[in-house]
Order: structure tokens, then sequence, then C-alpha cells
């Protein structure tokens, strides 16, 4: 059975702090890890999907990395709108995705 | 203005009443879901479709109904049989269905929600 945790629940950082965000997995065949961020009372935006060990992405703040067990989202000098919740989804082909609970990220200036 | 509309964006419901919960998509995506958000428990997946006239229970189908009659639409209605109905609902879409590879261009996307709250 395909799982997704991550960690930590919870981050509060300070504006300019840098951090990650941990996705571990657990999956029978990657073809795709899917990183979402969503602020309160909104859909999941998409941000990033990373396909292979070893591939990274980027845009603005963020970047997610890949390797066979786990992804990270760092963030660079975080700004108070960076603050939200960040989903990381797996998916194995044609089933639903399977989410982690998500990480809920506080920026304070 | 490709994408996935919900409405309405917020819904109150009388114990003992069945409500139907819109979600509508022009991206012509195959694939549809529903899945509740509570605090602290992620999304949970409720039904999904990956093809007009099917679909298939998710993991917490119970209380629930669905039907796929058209590509573009997806109704999910919460009936009194759902014992804690409220929570906010959110409908996704995928362009793969059953067919093909899923690959590069398979980007799941979400609606902006429903607030269902039971009076």
């Amino acid at each position: 059975e395909d799982q997704v945790t991550q960690s930590p629940e919870a981050l509060r950082l300070q504006e300019g702090e840098s951090s990650s965000l941990n996705c571990s997995y657990t999956v029978s065949g990657l073809r795709g890890l899917f990183w979402y961020r969503q602020d309160p009372g909104k859909g999941p935006e998409f941000l990033f999907t990373l396909y292979s060990a070893g591939e990274e992405k980027e845009k603005e703040r963020l970047k997610a990395t890949l390797t066979k067990k786990e992804s990270f989202l760092h963030i660079t000098a975080p700004k108070p709108e960076d603050s939200a919740t960040y989903l990381c989804a797996v998916s194995s082909g044609n089933t639903p995705l399977v989410f982690g609970k998500g990480t809920r990220l506080s920026v304070i200036a | 203005d490709g994408g996935i509309t919900q409405s309405p964006k917020y819904l109150f419901r009388k114990e003992g009443q069945n409500v139907t919960l819109s979600c509508e998509q022009n991206l012509n995506h195959d694939a549809m879901y529903w899945y509740r958000q509570d605090p602290g428990q992620g999304l949970r997946l409720i039904y999904y479709s990956q093809i007009v006239n099917d679909f298939q229970k998710g993991d917490i189908a119970e209380g629930y109904s669905v039907s796929r009659e058209k590509k573009e639409s997806f109704p999910l209605t919460v009936t009194s049989a759902q014992k804690n109905p409220t929570a906010f609902y959110l409908c996704a879409s995928r362009r793969k269905g059953l067919a093909g590879d899923w690959g590069p261009t398979d980007t799941q996307y979400f609606g902006p929600g429903t607030r269902l709250t039971v009076l």
C-alpha cells in the first residue's frame, strides 16, 4: 500500500530563516510526486511535479528535490506570504493520488 | 477561463436533509475526484470517476453518493446517512482516466472547495 508521511506537522519560522519540509514515501513504482500549497479555506494549488531521483524544480523561494525514498521542499528566505499548508502526494499510475497530511508553515515578520 | 468550479461556496444543512455539491470542469479531464478535509486529518478520498458513467468508492464513501453522466460534471450528494458531514469538500480532476500511460502532464488540479455545515 502506498504511503506518504510529511514532517514536521507544523513549522514556525522567522522571516528570512530558511528551512526544509520533508515528504517520505513508499510506493510501488513511482510515476510522480506532487507538491501543493493550500491557503486556509481554499483548494490546494499545484506547485511542482517530480518524476525521478535527483530531479529538482524551483519556483521563487521554493525548491523541491527528490530521492528514491523522500522529497524535500526547501524554502529560502521565506516571507510571511509563504505561510500556508504544504501537501505532498504520490502517484503510482492510474490509481488516485495518495496524500500526506501536510505541513503547516507559519512565517513570522 | 479553464478550471474547476464548485458551488456553492458555503452550504448549510439541517439534520436529515440530503444536499448536493456541484463540481464542473472545462479542462477536458477524464478523471474526477471528491475529497473531504477535516482539521488535522488531511485529504480523505470519498469517490472518484475515471470515465463517464463509472465511479469507484474511496476510503470514506459511506453516506455519500455520486453520478458521472457527463465528462465535465461530477456532483456529490451528502445523504442523511452521513453521521458527521460538517467539513470542507474539495473536487479535483486529472487528465487521464483508465486509458493511457500516466506521465508528466498528468497533474491533478483542485477546485476552490465547498464548506458544508450541519445546523
